[in-house]
């Protein structure tokens, strides 16, 4: 159980397109997820919060107006980055928390994100 | 401002010993605290997890000890084999769910 899939797993666009990736738990309620984003042999570094039904909160240093993320239901988040530039380019994961006092985050596979 | 460190970016260890790897903290006071496993281009993958109040956590072949005082976790794994070679994170986390993650360990066990 508490599985997380990523969509897509790698992508690669031209600078100035948009690019959305999702994040779904798929055999339970996510009442929160959570965006990070990791370059090489750096730590996860956490971008955004996301909860089902209400606005996202942001990082310090994290453009809310260039990662936008919705989250729409207990099962699916986006975040579609704006204006993709290479300096974007990085590896990005979602994690979701199965909430009820329950801590352990489960992670997606990760997508990679090479911006041309 | 909070720092997490884990005591070496690469580790080395015969096969059938027991990796020890150690994670420091200053500057935070975290509710509980996480072990992961992270494969090359691949999302971590959840291990472990020791409360405040935990001195120490088993699970199979892994072993986790959390000392307030000391700021620190320490983290076995007995009898390594290969397939345990990967990068190991640890997590620091508070009330609100969030996740502080230090850069990783990548242990590498050699048969």
């Amino acid at each position: 159980g508490a599985v997380v899939s990523q969509h897509p797993s790698w992508v690669i666009c031209k600078s100035g397109t948009s690019v959305k990736i999702e994040c779904r738990s798929l055999d339970f309620q996510a009442t929160t997820m959570f965006w990070y984003r990791q370059f090489p042999k750096q730590s996860l570094m956490l971008m955004a919060t996301s909860n089902e039904g209400s606005k996202a909160t942001y990082e310090q240093g994290v453009e809310k107006d260039k990662f936008l993320i919705n989250h729409a239901s207990l099962t699916l988040s986006t975040l579609t980055v704006t204006s993709a530039h290479p300096e974007d380019s990085s590896f990005y994961i979602c994690s979701a928390e199965r909430g009820f006092g329950y801590n352990e985050q489960f992670f997606g596979p990760g997508t990679r994100l090479t911006v041309l | 401002s909070q720092k997490i460190e884990q005591n070496s970016e690469a580790l080395n260890i015969q096969e059938g010993k027991t990796a020890t790897l150690t994670c420091n903290y200053t500057n935070y006071s975290p509710a509980y605290l996480q072990w992961y496993r992270q494969d090359p281009g691949r999302g971590p993958v959840f291990l472990l997890l020791i409360r405040e109040n935990e001195k120490e956590k088993r699970k199979e072949r892994l072993k986790v000890t959390f000392d307030t005082t000391l700021k620190q976790s320490l983290f076995h794994i007995t009898a390594s084999q290969p397939a345990d070679s990967a990068t190991y994170l640890c997590a620091l986390g508070a009330g609100s769910y969030q996740l502080t993650f230090g850069k990783g360990t990548k242990l590498s066990v050699i048969p």
